[in-house]
């Protein structure tokens, strides 16, 4: 069965450096979203994306982040200067249309910003 | 605006009794509601969805739940637990707007003792 992989499983960063995690959405889906979920806490929307645009974000999406889909496959989530509160498990997912209605996500990443 | 609520933040049950996990939704048009589980260190999986259609809507590992308007709930359930039902189980809601993201209740721990 298609699933969406993702990388680093585990990313650890010092407090201002920039991080890059990196998804393989399932090849034929159309829309992409970045999730996180701080320990202990419920799994929170970040951004989708879908004709290669930005189509929503939330307010955590702010400046220092930035999404790119940058050959086709691929498909990351930049954190430009990392911030303690930054450490989270990040989860990318991926849908084919409306029809299907269903998100498949990827395993996750977990970041830690020192 | 949608949102999810999950209550009780951990459940306890005994291998073979009935498992029940409750959600209510709130959503100002018909919603896509969905049940996700986490095991540890792993990332989200479908277990279930109602789109539209029958309002019983039955997923893998035995688990189904049920979809009342007049309740506003979809809550999750199972005849008899195993004990390697033990993960964080996730209840969401899709919204209909064109970004399909999707807005997440807070999370249940389900406990299995032997």
């Amino acid at each position: 069965e298609p699933e969406v992989t993702q990388t680093p499983s585990h990313q650890v960063t010092q407090m201002g450096q920039e991080v890059i995690l990196r998804c393989v959405p399932i090849s034929n889906h159309l829309y992409f979203y970045w999730y996180r979920q701080i320990l202990g806490q419920k799994v929170e929307f970040l951004v989708s994306f879908y004709n290669n645009e930005i189509s929503e974000k939330s307010e955590i999406f702010d400046d220092q982040f930035s999404v790119e889909r940058p050959d086709g496959s691929n498909f990351t989530l930049k954190i430009r200067s990392t911030k303690l509160e930054d450490s989270a498990m990040y989860f990318c997912a991926s849908y084919l249309a409306e029809s299907t209605d269903t998100q498949y996500f990827g395993p996750g990443t977990r970041l830690t910003v020192l | 605006a949608q949102s999810v609520t999950q209550l009780g933040s951990h459940v306890s049950v005994s291998e073979g009794a009935l498992v029940l996990l409750r959600c209510n939704y709130s959503s100002s048009v018909p919603p896509y509601l969905f049940w996700y589980v986490q095991y540890p260190n792993q990332g989200l999986q479908l277990l279930l969805k109602y789109t539209t259609g029958a309002t019983l809507v039955k997923g893998i590992n035995g688990f189904e739940a049920e979809f009342k308007k007049s309740e506003t709930s979809f809550h999750l359930t199972k005849p008899s637990a195993h004990m390697s039902d033990a993960a964080e189980y996730f209840c969401a809601v899709r919204t209909r707007s064109n970004t399909g993201k999707l807005i997440f209740g807070q999370g249940t721990t389900l406990q299995v003792k032997p």
